[in-house]
């Protein structure tokens, strides 16, 4: 069954260090996602990224964040300069139509990002 | 805005008992509303879903229904076994406005001993 791949599946890094967090969405998708999860909260949206440019983004997702799709397979997230607060569990998503309208998102497993 | 409150856990049942995991939503017009799951080691899944008033969303033994005159979608499975163990979800969009993202609630860990 396909699947979204994530990777690396726990990185740690030092405040200020600038981070990419890889993701592989399923194959014929075409709407991909970045949604995080800070230990014992709620699993909040950053951005949805929809033809190779940003179709939503939450107040998280502020200019050190950026998306990008380098290639016909990978979807990355990077922050530039990592802050403390910014450790949580970061999701890739993915779907065929517009998450919108059907909510049926397929997830990764996940990448711990923890910032010391 | 929107937001989704679901019952805290973490939630221990023994095998065979019945299971309610409660949610309700804050929510303009009509959303859509969801449960989720995320299984040890996985990625979340969509366990089952209701798009509008009265519906009842199932799947794998559980239901959820789509009450809009206590704006709630609170999940329940009657016979709950080893293999449901894991985090749910309450989620809910809102396909009217638009808007891409879903809404989740906290998560509540379930783990049912045999």
């Amino acid at each position: 069954e396909p699947e979204v791949t994530q990777t690396p599946s726990h990185q740690v890094t030092q405040m200020g260090q600038e981070v990419i967090l890889r993701c592989v969405p399923i194959s014929n998708h075409l709407y991909f996602y970045w949604y995080r999860q800070i230990l014992g909260q709620k699993v909040e949206f950053l951005v949805s990224f929809y033809n190779n440019e940003i179709s939503e983004k939450s107040e998280i997702f502020d200019d050190q964040f950026s998306v990008e799709r380098p290639d016909g397979s990978n979807f990355t997230l990077k922050i530039r300069s990592t802050k403390l607060e910014d450790s949580a569990m970061y999701f890739c998503a993915s779907s065929e139509r517009s998450g919108g309208y059907t909510g049926e998102l397929f997830f990764g497993e996940g990448s711990r990002l923890t910032v010391l | 805005g929107n937001s989704v409150t679901q019952m805290e856990g973490p939630v221990t049942l023994s095998e065979e008992a019945f299971l309610t995991i409660n949610c309700t939503y804050t929510a303009t017009g009509y959303p859509s509303l969801f449960w989720y799951v995320q299984y040890p080691g996985e990625g979340l899944q969509l366990l089952l879903k209701a798009t509008k008033a009265d519906d009842k969303g199932s799947n794998k033994g559980f239901e959820a229904t789509y009450r809009k005159e206590t704006t709630s979608f609170h999940l329940e499975k009657g016979s709950v076994q080893v293999s449901d163990s894991a985090v749910y979800f309450c989620a809910l969009t809102q396909p009217q406005g638009g808007s891409e993202k879903l809404v989740f609630g906290k998560g509540t860990k379930l783990t049912v001993n045999p």
